[in-house]
């Protein structure tokens, strides 16, 4: 069964450095998402991508975040100048098309800022 | 008021259990409801998906909406220990973003 995979599955910098956490959607999905939750809090939506382009973000996804399409595959999530409180698990999801609205998740990437 | 709310629980049940988990949400726009499993340390995993009130079957999952009350369930009958995990209900909108709002989970312990 397909599935959406993640790099790395952990993570570890500095403050002020810049992350990039990568995700290989389901091959036939077209809507891409990243979400976060921090230790023994909520799953929070951070982004929703389709058609190369940001389609919905919340107020979380502030300047210092981007997400990018490279190529046909890869999905990733950027963080330019990490935070402390950025410190969470990264999930990556997607979804085939508009009118099926599941989303698949991925395992997640552990970031944590020091 | 929160969007979303779940108890955190944990509960804990014996096996063979019938298990009721629920979520109460305040927006009534949210259109998509789903429940997902989420493992300790990792990725949510689908379980049910539903559209609109009503119920909606799956071997031993059964997952209800009453958008009257704004009040979803989720039962588990025949518990396992294998379905020790937290579970996360989580709802949308019906636009093209469809970004999913989660509720806390539900700790559920279910003992041989």
């Amino acid at each position: 069964e397909p599935e959406v995979t993640q790099t790395p599955s952990h993570q570890v910098t500095q403050m002020g450095q810049e992350v990039i956490l990568r995700c290989v959607p389901i091959s036939n999905h077209l809507y891409f998402y990243w979400y976060r939750q921090i230790l023994g809090q909520k799953v929070e939506f951070l982004v929703s991508f389709y058609n190369n382009e940001i389609s919905e973000k919340s107020e979380i996804f502030d300047d210092q975040f981007s997400v990018e399409r490279p190529d046909g595959s890869n999905f990733t999530l950027k963080i330019r100048s990490t935070k402390l409180e950025d410190s969470a698990m990264y999930f990556c999801a997607s979804r085939r098309r508009e009118g099926l609205e599941t989303q698949y998740f991925g395992p997640g990437t552990r970031l944590l800022v020091l | 008021q929160k969007e979303v709310e779940q108890d955190p629980g944990p509960l804990s049940v014996p096996e063979g259990a019938i298990v009721s988990l629920n979520c109460t949400y305040s927006n009534s726009a949210f259109q998509y409801f789903m429940w997902y499993r989420q493992y300790s340390r990792k990725g949510p995993e689908l379980l049910m998906y539903t559209y609109s009130s009503g119920n909606k079957e799956d071997g031993r999952f059964t997952a209800q909406v009453d958008k009257s009350s704004k009040y979803i369930s989720l039962f588990i009958r025949d518990s396992q220990p294998s379905d020790s995990a937290t579970y996360l209900c989580a709802m949308s909108f019906n636009n093209a973003g469809n970004m999913l709002t989660f509720g806390g989970g539900t700790r559920l312990m279910v003992k041989p």
